[in-house]
């Protein structure tokens, strides 16, 4: 069975200060792995996936993740956070038939 | 592109009353998927659907129906709603899962959100 362990449920930070939201997985075979934000009252959108072509992923938004097999981990990071920034960030994993398991999610403040 | 779309994006219900939420995707996706986002728990997995004409549970379909009777659309029905139901609701499109390069890969709708009086 698959899941998925946002380890945060809410991060603050300074704007211009780095963020790191912390994703842990668990999966029987090779995952694919998302990362997607909702802004209040907002859908969801895709920040970045990894399908196993590269360890790092880059994403929108000057966003990026780096899939680890050894620590079964896919942390969430940016150099430098945005007011705009401000969202509920999910960790996603998906299996073998089609379906998304999401974490729970990470709200992100931005303190100006 | 429209994408993924949903109707109504806004409902009030009283208890007991009935309603269908509307699905539409123009990605000629496979999969269609349904749904509910409640705070701390991240979204859950209503109903699904692989291909027209199919539906499947997912890991919270009591109190809910769904149907596909065409390949774009995905209905999402409340017989008798209850105030545990009062939620938002996501419909979300993909790749068939065996398909090279899907990677899983699932495009949202805007929600809809419903609360049960």
């Amino acid at each position: 069975a698959q899941s998925v362990t946002q380890l945060d449920s809410h991060v603050s930070v300074s704007e211009g200060t780095p963020v790191l939201l912390r994703c842990n997985y668990s999966s029987s075979y090779s995952p694919s792995l998302f990362w997607y934000v909702q802004h209040p009252n907002k859908g969801l959108q895709l920040l970045l996936k990894y399908t196993s072509a590269a360890t790092l992923v880059k994403g929108i938004n000057g966003f990026e993740a780096e899939f680890k097999k050894s620590e079964t981990s896919f942390h969430l990071t940016k150099p430098s956070a945005h007011m705009s920034d401000a969202a509920e960030y999910f960790c996603v994993v998906g299996n073998q038939g089609g379906k998304l398991i999401f974490g729970q999610g990470t709200e992100l403040s931005v303190k100006p | 592109n429209a994408g993924v779309t949903q109707t109504p994006k806004f409902r009030v219900l009283k208890t007991g009353q009935s309603m269908t939420l509307l699905c539409a995707q123009d990605m000629n996706h496979e999969y269609m998927y349904w749904y509910r986002q409640d705070p701390g728990m991240g979204l859950r997995l209503i109903h699904y659907s692989v291909g027209e004409g199919t539906t499947a549970k997912g890991e919270v379909p009591d109190g809910y129906n769904v149907s596909r009777l065409k390949k774009q659309n995905f209905l999402l029905g409340l017989e008798s709603a209850a105030p545990s139901q009062t939620s938002v609701y996501f419909c979300a499109s993909g790749w068939d899962a065996g398909r090279v390069n899907s990677y899983n890969e699932q495009f949202f709708g805007p929600g809809t959100r419903l609360t049960v009086l």
